[in-house]
């Protein structure tokens, strides 16, 4: 089975600090995806990327990075934490094939204080 | 540009009753259509998926078939249980490029004994 780990389940952090989510898939997956989730808006993408080294923005880039070393770990950065980036981050991956086809990891429950 | 309208939840049922979740979508061209589900605690998972016109697709005891008449991909089932409790995303992929998916805003779905 595909696994997706996302390294913190709840992070719990004060405004203005740096934050880094990561998250790792264990089957040679080329697509890799960051997503936040708030109550009554849905699921929206922040940044995703199609290879090593490769990022594109989502519909929501800004207040975020994001870095691609390695084809099995995607880290989304928050710079400089806000309030308002308090919210649950979903990883997710996909084969090259099949894009649409995602497998998401568990999710992490960010507080900013 | 691309986006899924579903309907609103919560959705309260008892058991054994039918369930229909609408989802509409707007894409250019013909696109790709999803159901995912989270069940409490997870991430997403795929349900099932429907890749062109008249496609229907099933798992679980779900269906949904992609109308490209009505622009619609709703989610069925005849017979929920307890266990199907969950929040239920529709999504779509447009075929051309290379574009990641686009979600639905979910709707939680709550099956009583």
């Amino acid at each position: 089975d595909v696994k997706v780990t996302q390294s913190s389940r709840y992070l719990v952090k004060r405004t203005g600090e740096k934050v880094f989510l990561e998250c790792v898939q264990d089957m040679d997956h080329e697509n890799m995806f960051w997503y936040r989730q708030d109550p009554g808006l849905g699921l929206r993408l922040i940044y995703f990327s199609y290879d090593v080294k490769m990022k594109e923005k989502g519909d929501i880039p800004e207040g975020y990075s994001v870095s691609r070393e390695k084809k099995e770990r995607f880290s989304l950065i928050l710079e400089s934490a806000s309030t308002n980036q308090t919210s649950m981050y979903l990883c997710a991956s996909s084969t090259g094939r099949r894009i649409g086809e995602l497998f998401f990891g568990e999710g992490s429950r960010l507080t900013v204080l | 540009g691309n986006s899924v309208t579903q309907m609103e939840g919560p959705v309260t049922l008892s058991e054994e009753a039918f369930l229909t979740i609408n989802c509409t979508y707007t894409a250019t061209g013909y696109p790709s259509l999803f159901w995912y589900v989270q069940y409490p605690g997870e991430g997403l998972q795929l349900l099932l998926k429907a890749t062109k016109a008249d496609d229907k697709g099933s798992n679980k005891g779900f269906e949904a078939t992609y109308r490209k008449e009505t622009t619609s991909f709703h989610l069925e089932k005849g017979s929920v249980q307890v266990s199907d409790s969950a929040v239920y995303f529709c999504a779509l992929r447009r075929v051309s490029g290379n574009t990641p998916l686009v979600f639905g805003k979910g709707t939680r779905l709550s099956v009583i004994a």
